[in-house]
């Protein structure tokens, strides 16, 4: 069966500074991972995935997520936070091949202080 | 990518009735799925629609508690039945177009007294 950890359930960091929100994930095939963020009372927005090719995606915002195939992680990155980063960040995984169904993680609430 | 609309987009219900909800998206795509957030909580898919028959229900899930329909490849509907208070989440409705990315609606936001 597939699944997804989100470590941290918060993660503070001040404007400016850089950030990580930490994933990772089991499946019994290969991968198909993404990241959504959602903010106060709106639905989730596509950040970025990473389907195959290069290990470092780019994605919206200016955030990027690396894939690590031995350790199993996709963890989301940005160099320099926002105060209007803050908010829900998820993390997804699909087993290539084997399912049609996204699972998500518990998602992390991410706090930019100024 | 695709625009998706969901209708209503919040209602407070009293328990023991039905609400259901609408779906619409901007192109015609093969997937659709239909997701709980409740309160605090991560997204738990409750089944994929499938065009022309019956949805694919997750376990924990069944069709009498959340009928759904899927007339055409741009429309959906999820209707919560019989309602009581653990109801009460946040149900996406969401699809899938292209190279594998998946796309959600607004969300409608559910309270049930």
């Amino acid at each position: 069966a597939q699944s997804v950890a989100q470590p941290e359930d918060q993660v503070n960091v001040a404007e400016g500074n850089p950030l990580t929100v930490k994933c990772t994930y089991s499946v019994s095939g290969n991968p198909y991972l993404f990241w959504y963020v959602q903010y106060p009372n709106r639905g989730l927005q596509f950040l970025l995935k990473y389907i195959t090719g290069d290990n470092l995606v780019k994605g919206s915002y200016g955030f990027e997520a690396e894939f690590n195939k031995s350790q199993t992680s996709f963890h989301l990155k940005k160099p320099s936070a926002l105060v209007s980063d803050s908010a829900l960040y998820f993390c997804a995984v699909r087993d290539r091949g084997n399912t049609d169904k996204l699972i998500f993680g518990t998602g992390t609430r991410l706090q930019v202080f100024p | 990518s695709a625009v998706i609309s969901q209708k209503p987009s919040r209602d407070i219900c009293q328990r023991g009735t039905s609400l259901t909800i609408q779906c619409q998206v901007d192109s015609q795509v093969t997937m659709m799925f239909w997701y709980r957030q409740q309160p605090g909580q991560s997204l738990t898919l409750i089944a994929t629609a499938n065009q022309g028959s019956e949805a694919t229900y997750e376990s924990g899930f069944v069709i009498d508690k959340f009928p759904i329909s899927r007339p055409n490849l741009t429309f959906s509907t999820l209707t919560v039945s019989n309602m009581s208070p653990e109801d009460s989440s946040i149900y996406l409705c969401s699809v899938r177009t292209g190279r594998e990315t998946q796309y959600f609606g607004p969300g409608t936001r559910l309270l049930v007294l």
